[in-house]
C-alpha cells in the first residue's frame, strides 16, 4: 500500500513569490491534515479536511495561505505570497475517519526555503 | 502555539539502556498518540493510549497515563542505536479529532 505521497520535496523560492504544495493521501483516508513544522518544534496543524470539508482552519494564515481538496482525495496548499517566515517543513497526514483514535499517516513533507 | 510539553528536550544514552521521556498537556484528551520523527523522515505513529486506559505495551514500549496529572511517559526498554529519533506526543481534544503535538524529545542512542 502506498503511503501519503507530497511533493515537491524541497522548494526554495524568494519571499513575495508563491509557492504550492501538492498532497495525495492513503486511498480510502477520508481526514486530510496540513501541518507546518519548524526546526526543533512538533507539527502544528493549519488545516483539516474530512472529505472535501475544511472542518478546522483555525490555524490557517487566511491572509496569505489557502488550501483545497478536490473530490475528497489530494489535496493543495499554497502560500501568495510567501514570507521569509514561512520557511518550514510542511507536512501531509491522512486518517480514517472514525471514533477517537485515528493514527495519522504522514507523508515526507515539502521543505520550504523563502530567501 | 502547542499544548504539549516534554521533558526532558534531550536524551542521550547507551544502546541497552533504557529511555523514558514525559509528555504534559493541557486540557481534556480523547487519547494520547506517541510518534517517532527520524532525522529527514517523516512522523510514524508508535503507539494510542485512550483517556481510560493507564498503562499500555507494544513491543519494546511502555505508554503510561495519568489523566488526573494531564501527564504521559514513554519508556523505551533495551534501546538500540535503531531508535536515536526524536518522539513526539499528540493529543486529541475531548470532543474533537484535532490533534496537537508537543515539543518533542530528541534521543540519541549510543552504541
Amino acid at each position: 500500500e502506498a503511503g501519503v505521497v507530497q511533493s515537491p520535496r524541497y522548494k526554495i523560492i524568494e519571499k513575495k513569490q508563491p509557492v504550492a504544495f501538492w498532497c495525495n493521501p492513503i486511498s480510502g483516508h477520508n481526514t486530510l491534515y496540513w501541518y507546518l513544522q519548524n526546526l526543533g518544534q512538533g507539527p502544528e496543524l493549519l488545516i483539516r479536511y474530512e472529505n472535501e470539508e475544511a472542518v478546522d482552519d483555525s490555524q490557517l494564515p487566511k491572509d496569505r495561505f489557502s488550501a483545497e481538496r478536490l473530490k475528497g482525495v489530494d489535496s493543495t496548499l499554497k502560500i501568495q505570497p510567501a514570507e521569509l517566515g514561512d520557511s518550514a517543513v510542511y507536512l501531509c497526514a491522512s486518517s480514517l475517519r472514525g471514533s477517537g483514535g485515528n493514527e495519522q499517516f504522514f507523508g515526507p513533507g515539502t521543505r520550504l526555503t523563502v530567501l | 502555539s502547542q499544548q504539549g510539553e516534554e521533558d526532558p528536550q534531550a536524551l542521550s544514552i547507551q544502546e541497552g539502556e533504557n529511555a523514558t521521556m514525559n509528555c504534559s498537556y493541557k486540557t481534556s484528551i480523547n487519547n494520547l498518540q506517541w510518534y517517532r520523527q527520524n532525522s529527514g523522515r517523516g512522523l510514524v505513529h508508535l503507539i494510542l493510549i485512550r483517556s481510560n486506559e493507564r498503562e499500555k505495551h507494544s513491543g519494546r514500549l511502555r505508554v503510561t497515563l495519568d489523566t488526573s496529572k494531564k501527564s504521559s511517559s514513554l519508556l523505551i526498554t533495551a534501546s538500540r542505536a535503531a531508535d536515536t529519533a526524536s518522539y513526539f506526543c499528540a493529543t486529541e481534544t475531548s470532543g474533537t479529532y484535532k490533534y496537537i503535538f508537543g515539543t518533542g524529545t530528541r534521543l540519541k542512542v549510543l552504541a
